[in-house]
């Protein structure tokens, strides 16, 4: 079964709203996790590495006050796509990894975002 | 810096048949693990396989299986008796050894399966 659950799958909204995502890591507790973006037909681009209890290391390019993240707590971190537009219109990813490094990371089934 | 090159934009193979999806990378990395996904048109990421770089046989799950080359820095994931629901895009990943490393993608292989 599914070991991370990310929440909503899809979202359509109109332009000027914020939009939370969801990453919940749901038997074990991952003290850092990861959120991608993917375009049409390209890779996952990685946006930003949430670790608890600190702030987030967000990637060059990416607008840390566009793209709030939150790690609330050790299966749960949050991303806040504020004053959405329709470029920010993507497929958002989040995995998380369990403590052993040689184990993958683990992926949310994905937020497929429509900004209106 | 990691680097993950897949030469192969799309594939395509007869169902039954064994198909092979390459993967080159390029680290500093002393120690490092190498990974396969599955991307169905519906979005998720599904794990697939993994293998160390010191592991001494080559990773096998299942249908997959990783043709691991370290003299080459090649990767490759071989699928044998390609089934109808293999079709999706494949990505191969890297990450270094130790703690929360984040890991670098390839740019994905579509694979078609043919009846």
């Amino acid at each position: 079964g599914a070991v991370v659950s990310q929440h909503p799958s899809r979202v359509i909204c109109k332009s000027g709203t914020s939009v939370k995502i969801e990453c919940r890591s749901l038997d074990f507790q991952a003290t850092t996790m990861f959120w991608y973006r993917q375009f049409p037909k390209q890779s996952l681009m990685l946006m930003a590495t949430s670790n608890e209890g600190s702030k987030a290391t967000y990637e060059q390019g990416v607008e840390k006050d566009k793209f709030l993240i939150n790690h609330a707590s050790l299966t749960l971190s949050t991303l806040t796509v504020t004053s959405a537009h329709p470029e920010d219109s993507s497929f958002y990813i989040c995995s998380a990894r369990r403590t052993l490094s040689n184990q993958p990371q683990h992926f949310g089934d994905g937020t497929r975002l429509s900004i209106l | 810096a990691q680097k993950i090159t897949q030469t192969q934009p799309g594939m395509f193979v007869q169902e039954k048949e064994a198909v092979t999806l390459d993967c080159t990378y390029d680290t500093s990395d002393p120690s490092y693990g190498l990974f396969w996904y599955k991307q169905p048109s519906s979005g998720e990421m599904i794990f697939l396989i993994y293998q160390g770089s010191y592991d001494q046989q080559n990773a096998t799950e299942g249908r997959y299986s990783l043709n691991f080359q370290k003299a080459r820095k090649s990767a490759n994931l071989v699928i044998s008796a390609s089934q109808l629901g293999d079709s999706a895009m494949y990505f191969c990943a890297m990450s270094p050894s130790g703690g929360y490393q984040k890991v670098t993608f390839g740019t994905g292989t579509k694979l078609q399966v043919i009846p």
